[in-house]
């Protein structure tokens, strides 16, 4: 049974960096043909997702276009952890913030999900 | 981006009854990749249905998706009380991209 915990603050200044991270529990961050992604959902924008990071032979990272320039996804196989880095936040970027797995990188559906952390940029 | 539109955006039915949700997207997904998720108030979504038909694991057999193409289905066959919640399909033929939900309230 995967299960996924998020930490991180709930509150972030304008113009900073929002870090949060993602403990896995029965998986491992670097198991090949799984990935491990950044969602959010807010009123304006639904659910979103941002992007994934995933081990084949070595690192890979995709992102979503409109946050492309200014995220950034590590893992980290000591901790079996993976951390999301959102850099010049501004009040759009509030949100709940989820991390998931997806169990196949070629069919990305989402069957573990995070607790979800609320994310205000204030 | 392929943009997915869920109707109705509200769906007012009584427990017992069937509850038919749709999902449209904006360009054939030729491959049916297509999931739903079913979101109860103050938790995470819950995956139901991938590859628009296969039920996950755990999920009860009155849940079913169907569709291909640009027209996606899910059926609730009798709701039960802990099914009124939000219904999103997800889309995963390219970059993922959500619906913006169905609401099912109990009438």
């Amino acid at each position: 049974q995967v299960q996924l915990q998020q930490s991180g603050p709930g509150l972030v200044k304008p113009s900073q960096t929002l870090s949060l991270t993602c403990a896995i529990s029965g998986d491992s961050v670097s198991v090949s043909g799984v990935s491990w992604n950044w969602l959010r959902q807010s009123p304006s924008r639904g659910l979103e997702w941002l992007g994934r990071t995933y081990y084949r032979s070595r690192w890979f990272n995709d992102y979503e276009v409109s946050v492309k320039s200014r995220m950034g996804i590590i893992a980290d196989t000591s901790k079996n952890h993976f951390s999301l880095q959102l850099n010049s936040v501004t009040p759009e970027d509030s949100a709940v913030y989820f991390c998931a797995r997806a169990r196949d990188l070629t069919t990305p559906f989402f069957d573990s999900w995070g607790q979800g952390i609320v994310v205000t940029v204030s | 981006e392929i943009v997915l539109t869920q109707s109705p955006g509200t769906l007012s039915l009584s427990p017992g009854h069937r509850a038919t949700l749709s999902c449209g997207a904006s360009q054939t997904l030729s491959n049916s990749f297509l999931a739903w998720y079913q979101q109860r108030p103050g938790q995470t979504p819950r995956l139901l249905i991938y590859d628009a038909s296969s039920r996950a694991t755990g999920i009860p057999d009155r849940f079913s998706g169907s569709g291909s193409g640009t027209d996606f289905t899910l059926t609730i066959s009798r709701l039960e009380p802990e099914d009124f919640a939000v219904y999103y399909c997800q889309q995963y033929e390219t970059s993922p991209t959500f619906g913006q939900g169905t609401r099912l309230e109990i009438k």
